[in-house]
């Protein structure tokens, strides 16, 4: 059984700070998918990586795929409050397997 | 990508009645789509796979018989809860699946039971 370890799972930051997201698992993925979420709305696709190694960048958030396509990172730069939400990794081909995603707090 | 709307938003009714929720692909031909559960402070838990045409596939633990799934056309899928309970008050999310790896999400539908 495929699992996503997401870590850390919550994250109370001041504005300014910059942070990292870790997604690992102990199975080989074909792609990972980061997801934002806000209390109340469905996630939005933030990035889909699927060559190893590959780095993707969104404005302030750089987004990394293990060379064995094992894991994954979400770093942002000089977070705002704006970024506050529920950010989950996510892989798998059809079926979506879900972390257990990284509650941030941007405080300001 | 994909657009994805569901309705309601929001719902509440009483123990013991059926409660329809509907999820609708307005921008893509969807032959599979997805419903999700999750509870708060809580990531996705998937519940089944909607298949266009055909009957849908649910995960383990899932009563199917509760949580009717219909998906009669490439632009909507529905899922009805059967004899609600309050233990299946939760943020029910509908997915549009666009590719092998990618899904859009709907805006989620909050359900309390009464």
């Amino acid at each position: 059984t495929q699992l996503l370890e997401q870590s850390p799972q919550f994250l109370s930051i001041q504005e300014g700070e910059n942070l990292t997201v870790y997604c690992n698992s102990s199975s080989v993925f074909s792609s990972l998918q980061w997801y934002r979420q806000e209390p109340g709305e469905g996630p939005v696709l933030l990035v889909t990586v699927v060559t190893g190694g590959e780095v993707k960048k969104l404005k302030r958030l750089t987004f990394q795929f293990g060379d064995a396509r094992k894991d994954s990172s979400l770093h942002i730069t000089a977070a705002q409050p704006g970024d506050t939400g529920l950010y989950l990794c996510a892989g798998g081909t059809g079926k979506l397997i879900f972390g257990q995603g990284t509650e941030l707090s941007v405080k300001p | 990508g994909a657009v994805v709307s569901q309705h309601p938003s929001w719902v509440i009714c009483k123990s013991g009645t059926s409660v329809k929720i509907e999820c609708r692909s307005l921008d893509f031909q969807a032959t599979t789509m997805f419903w999700y559960r999750q509870f708060p402070k809580q990531s996705l838990m998937l519940m089944a796979t909607s298949n266009e045409g055909s009957k849908a596939t649910y995960e383990q633990g899932v009563e199917k018989d509760k949580f009717l799934i219909n998906h009669a056309s490439l632009t909507l899928s529905t899922l009805t809860v059967t004899s609600a309970h309050p233990e299946d008050s939760s943020f029910y999310i509908c997915s549009v699946g666009t590719s092998r790896y990618e899904q859009y999400f709907g805006p989620g539908t909050r359900l309390t039971v009464t």
